[in-house]
Parts: structure tokens; sequence; C-alpha cells
């Protein structure tokens, strides 16, 4: 079993959506957690990093993680072209290094 | 301008060949990581260091070396050894080692066997 899942998509949606991004994660110690957002044939580039339970805003992007259920989110508000792209998650431990998700291609259409 | 370069962008290699990847960050940064990303696969680590002159196995090390004489470098050689090498292949470093430690990614090299 991989220690952080995410379901592959791909997921398409119209302009304006609001987007639902998830990962679900085994370890329970793990206390950081990051999404990651990554254009085609480029590196990925951070969003957002938090490491509590709840929610995180940043413009259009929210990130909100629940670790009674090991479970995280990345939703996208108003959503637009220029967001399609392949999202990862990643989670770790202080003092260890991050298990990615295999991330999830996103496509909203014009 | 600060970040990590990655050169070539495209590389390609026949089989039997090594081939040499180079990573340079001017951010810096004391740990660098190479990971190698397969559709369906995600991320996955291949090798990183903490300090200079030092180096861990990550997940799938088999058929890769790197060396770290430099803080600034980090070049990754793909070895004949490496049964499937036809991949995109990321750098990334961070301040230190740690998940506490935002990962910055370098563009990438993809490289192909023919």
């Amino acid at each position: 079993q991989k220690e952080v899942e995410q379901d592959p998509g791909p997921l398409s949606v119209p302009e304006g959506a609001i987007v639902s991004l998830n990962c679900t994660y085994s370890n329970s110690a793990f206390q950081y957690f990051m999404w990651y957002r990554q254009y085609s044939r480029k590196g990925p580039e951070l969003l957002m990093y938090t490491y509590s339970s709840g929610n995180k805003e940043d413009g259009r992007f929210t990130a909100q993680v629940d670790k009674s259920s090991k479970y995280i989110s990345l939703f996208i508000r108003d959503s637009q072209p220029s967001d399609s792209a392949t999202y990862l998650c990643a989670t770790g431990i202080s003092g260890s290094r991050l298990t990615f998700g295999e991330g999830t291609q996103l496509t909203v259409n014009p | 301008d600060g970040g990590i370069t990655q050169s070539p962008k495209y590389l390609f290699r026949k089989e039997g060949q090594n081939v040499t990847l180079s990573c340079e960050q001017n951010l810096n940064h004391d740990a660098m990581y190479w990971y190698r990303q397969d559709p369906g696969q995600g991320l996955r680590l291949i090798y990183y260091s903490q300090i200079v002159n030092d180096f861990q196995k990550g997940d799938i090390a088999e058929g890769y070396s790197v060396s770290r004489e430099k803080k600034e470098s980090f070049p990754l050689t793909v070895t004949s050894a490496q049964k499937n090498p036809t991949a995109f292949y990321l750098c990334a470093s961070s301040i230190g080692e740690g998940s506490t430690d935002t990962q910055y990614f370098g563009p990438g090299t993809r490289l192909t066997v023919l």
C-alpha cells in the first residue's frame, strides 16, 4: 500500500467551476502537508503549505487537512484555464523526507 | 535570479551508455535531491544529499550514481545498469533536509533511451 494515495484523474471541468483535489495518507505521524502544481514538461512549484488540521486560504486556493481521517484536500474556486496542470500532494515528518502522491491531472475548459 | 537549473532539457542516450545530468542551485541550500517521474508513478526519490561530500540512497537508487563535491552542484549519472532509464528527471533543493523545508524544483531533464 502506498503511503500517500491520490486519484490520478484526469479531471476535466468547465471554467468557473469549483475543483476539489484529494489525497489520503496512511502514516499518522505525518505532520506537514504541501500541494505542488506542475505544468506540462515543467518542474513542480509549491502552491500551498500547512502543518495543522483545518483550512488555509490563499486567493482562490484553499488547502484543507483532516488529520483524524488522514485526508488532505485542495479546493480551487473560480477555476481558470491557466489552472490546467498536474497537482501533487506531499507530506512528511519533521526531519525526514517528503512523500509525494502520484498527482492529479486537471484540465479547465474555457 | 536565484533558482535551480538543470541541463540539458532533453537528452538522448543509446543503450549501454552512461549519461550525466547536471543540477546547479544558487539558493545557498544545504540539501539537494534527485527524483524520477514516470506516468502513473508520481515522484520517486533516487538520491539525496544533506551536506557536501555526503549523500544517501533513496527508493530507487539502483543504476544511478551521484556526487556532491560542491554545495551548489549535485550531478546525477544514469549508468548502463539502469534497465529502464527513459523518464523525466527532477532535481530539487531545500534549506535543510526534512519535510519542514520547502523543496524547490528545477525545470527537469527528459531522458530518452534510443
